[in-house]
């Protein structure tokens, strides 16, 4: 049982290339969600999916697209990237006791 | 509205000294979860405890232990005895129930250095 995964690691981007950050999970949660932490800013929500094929923004979805075609996977797609969006991002799924488990994050650098 | 404040923003102690890590919420739901979070240096993410807001009876977890005060809207977490491991940054978080975790409001947590 591996939990939440998430590839790549470490990605570096130049401004304008586009990229797709995986996320999996195993436990057959219907929630997952995107989020990225910031210095300062705490983990604030990208965009979150409450099943396979629904999908709804959350606090700072700009710059970014998300699908759920299968329960296991929730890809998060940076259609051309900025160097706002050097963060670090982290996927979690969670089931109805709202209990969030994370993925081990991407650590991404736009320049 | 939900608000969840963590006010220490760093706490130094020294290893097997005690330390609570203080989290006060707001919020008008009147079901809630209250979560607390660990985020070791290595950068990921660990689930702690969820305690329901219908519960207010105090955990213990071996060293760890939390401190559930409705009247006081704050949810504490006291490490007993700390050791150099429990280094890390600490986040209270605060969820509507039956929300599937999407609306859950982090703290802006707490960083915890035990030096040996």
């Amino acid at each position: 049982n591996a939990g939440v995964t998430q590839t790549p690691k470490f990605q570096v981007l130049k401004t304008g290339q586009s990229m797709t950050l995986q996320c999996a999970q195993d436990m057959n949660h219907e929630y997952m969600s995107w989020y990225r932490q910031d210095p300062g800013m705490g983990l604030r929500l990208i965009h979150y999916s409450v099943g396979a094929g629904i999908t709804d923004q959350g606090e700072v979805p700009n710059g970014y697209n998300v699908s759920r075609s299968t329960t296991e996977d929730f890809p998060l797609r940076l259609l051309s990237a900025a160097p706002s969006q050097t963060s670090v991002y982290f996927c979690a799924s969670s089931d109805r006791s709202d209990t969030q488990y994370f993925g081990p994050g991407t650590r991404l650098t736009v320049l | 509205a939900q608000k969840v404040t963590q006010a220490q923003t760093e706490i130094s102690v020294v290893e097997k000294e005690d330390v609570t890590l203080d989290c006060v919420y707001e919020t008008r739901d009147t079901t809630y979860y209250l979560f607390w979070y660990k985020q070791p240096p290595s950068g990921e993410l660990v689930f702690l405890i969820r305690r329901n807001s219908f519960d207010e009876q105090n955990e213990i977890s071996g060293r760890y232990s939390w401190n559930f005060q409705k009247s006081t809207s704050s949810f504490n977490f006291t490490i007993t005895a700390s050791q150099v491991v429990d280094s890390a940054v600490y986040f209270c978080a605060l969820s509507p129930t039956y929300t599937g975790g999407f609306k859950t409001i982090f703290g802006a947590g707490t960083r915890l250095f035990v030096k040996a």
